[in-house]
């Protein structure tokens, strides 16, 4: 069975500097995509960023990147340029490809942006 | 927005009731997909239907239910409420494919649903 675990219950972060949230899985599988889901209070999961594991290079969207590392299993979320919007909780996710029925979810990192 | 919508926002129930909450696709998707996150917790897959049959089920009992409709819509059904029923009821919505292609699987969520057994 798959898992993923993320370390960080809670981050801060100055306005316009950098963070990287943390997020670790465990998986016998060799094809799957990896998501990080960002919940504002307004509860809904937006997605931010998603990896595609046959995919070497890692995936940039503007201000959000991740270093993935398949061997470490290993799936990091760095958020540049900090925003006062950016405050909420994220999640990272993982799912088997070509067997889409699930996300799985870790357990989130909350993080706070001050000004 | 993702142009998943989900009715209501809220909800109150008191325990042994039934509820039903609802889901609208985003245009173009053929796969629904539920989820419960309760307070302070990742989501938990319920199941879910793809053109209208269940497509996979996670560890919940079987007084959870669900349809999918022809338009992709979609009901998920809680018989016999419990306290632990209380949580942030979440669907989204995807279009599976195996071109691997930008938006393929990506599931995308609704804003929710919020029940409160009491």
């Amino acid at each position: 069975a798959q898992t993923v675990t993320q370390s960080q219950p809670e981050m801060s972060v100055q306005e316009a500097e950098t963070v990287t949230l943390s997020c670790t899985y465990d998986t016998s599988e060799n094809n799957y995509y990896l998501f990080w889901y960002k919940q504002p209070p307004s509860r809904q999961m937006i997605l931010v960023i998603r990896q595609e594991a046959y995919k070497q290079q890692n995936a940039t969207e503007n201000r959000f990147s991740v270093n993935f590392q398949k061997a470490a299993k290993s799936f990091s979320l760095k958020i540049s340029d900090s925003q006062l919007g950016d405050t909420a909780m994220y999640f990272c996710a993982f799912m088997k490809l070509y067997n889409t029925d699930k996300l799985i979810f870790g357990t989130g990192t909350r993080l706070q942006v001050f000004p | 927005e993702t142009g998943v919508t989900q009715s209501p926002t809220h909800l109150i129930k008191t325990r042994g009731q039934q509820v039903t909450l609802r889901c609208s696709s985003q245009s173009g998707h053929n796969t629904v997909s539920w989820y419960q996150q309760a307070l302070g917790q990742g989501p938990q897959f319920i199941f879910q239907y793809y053109r209208e049959e269940e497509n996979g089920r996670g560890n919940f009992p079987p007084r959870f239910s669900g349809l999918q409709f022809p338009n992709y819509s979609s009901e998920l059904n809680v018989n016999a409420l419990e306290l632990d029923d209380s949580a942030l009821y979440l669907c989204a919505s995807s279009f599976p494919g195996t071109s691997g292609g930008a938006s393929t699987d990506t599931q995308y969520f609704g804003p929710g649903t919020r029940l409160t057994v009491l």
